[in-house]
């Protein structure tokens, strides 16, 4: 099983400012990585897919980067809304889909 | 909009068999591959199994000896059975959508149920 570890687990960023997560697979993964966003009480909803897609309907200050093992999402002006809990998933191991364990960004 | 709701049972007891069923609106089952996904604070997000209108299914391997998916297109809706319970199942359980056309599938999860909770507990 392909193992998602992300960092940091808390990222605290002001109002306007970049937030950066990151993510890293166990192994390679190629580009077949996905991001999700998930506010309280919500399901998860997906921001990013082929490691650097955005979703539909998906502003464009939120971006993905990397490839192999080390992945990047970036909001690049953290709006009100952006506070939340990040989770990549990769599906290059398909059909064993694995999830990072989440990095929750938060108002400094 | 295509729409997913689970429903069923908020309390199993230990041993006992856990039943979900997600009823998809405003789509066609036959183009997308239907998962069911749970999310506890102890394990996080983890994917439990995939089913196609076909009946073909995947499960984790970690569950895969408790786990049954089933699909009923006519009703457009898909059913997550998992046997022999323990408080370690407690989590809130989504289901999710991968579309999928001719040789083209999506991977990722899109959408996603508003998800419930389901308690192991006697």
């Amino acid at each position: 099983e392909i193992v998602m570890t992300q960092s940091p687990a808390t990222l605290s960023v002001s109002p306007g400012e970049r937030a950066t997560v990151s993510c890293r697979a166990s192994q390679s993964v190629s580009t077949n990585l996905a991001w999700y966003q998930q506010k309280p009480g919500q399901p998860p909803r997906l921001l990013i897919y082929g490691a650097s897609t955005r979703a539909t309907r998906i502003p464009a200050r939120f971006s993905g980067s990397g490839s192999g093992t080390e992945f990047t999402l970036t909001i690049s002006s953290l709006q009100s809304e952006d506070f939340a809990v990040y989770y990549c998933q990769q599906y290059d191991d398909w059909p064993l889909y694995s999830f990072g364990q989440g990095t929750k960004v938060e108002i400094k | 909009q295509m729409q997913l709701q689970e429903s069923g049972p908020g309390l199993v007891k230990p041993s006992e068999t856990l039943s979900l069923t997600c009823t998809v609106s405003g789509g066609s089952i036959s183009i997308y591959y239907w998962s069911w996904i749970r999310q506890s604070p102890e394990k996080g997000l983890e994917w439990i199994g995939t089913i196609y209108y076909s009946g073909t299914t995947n499960y984790n391997p970690s569950l895969k000896s408790r786990v049954t998916i089933s699909i009923e297109p006519s009703e457009t809706r898909f059913s997550l059975r998992l046997s022999s319970v323990t408080a370690a199942d407690t989590a809130v359980y989504y289901c999710a959508a991968s579309y999928v056309s001719g040789s083209y599938r999506e991977h990722w999860f899109h959408p996603w149920s508003q998800g419930t909770l389901v308690t192991v507990s006697s």
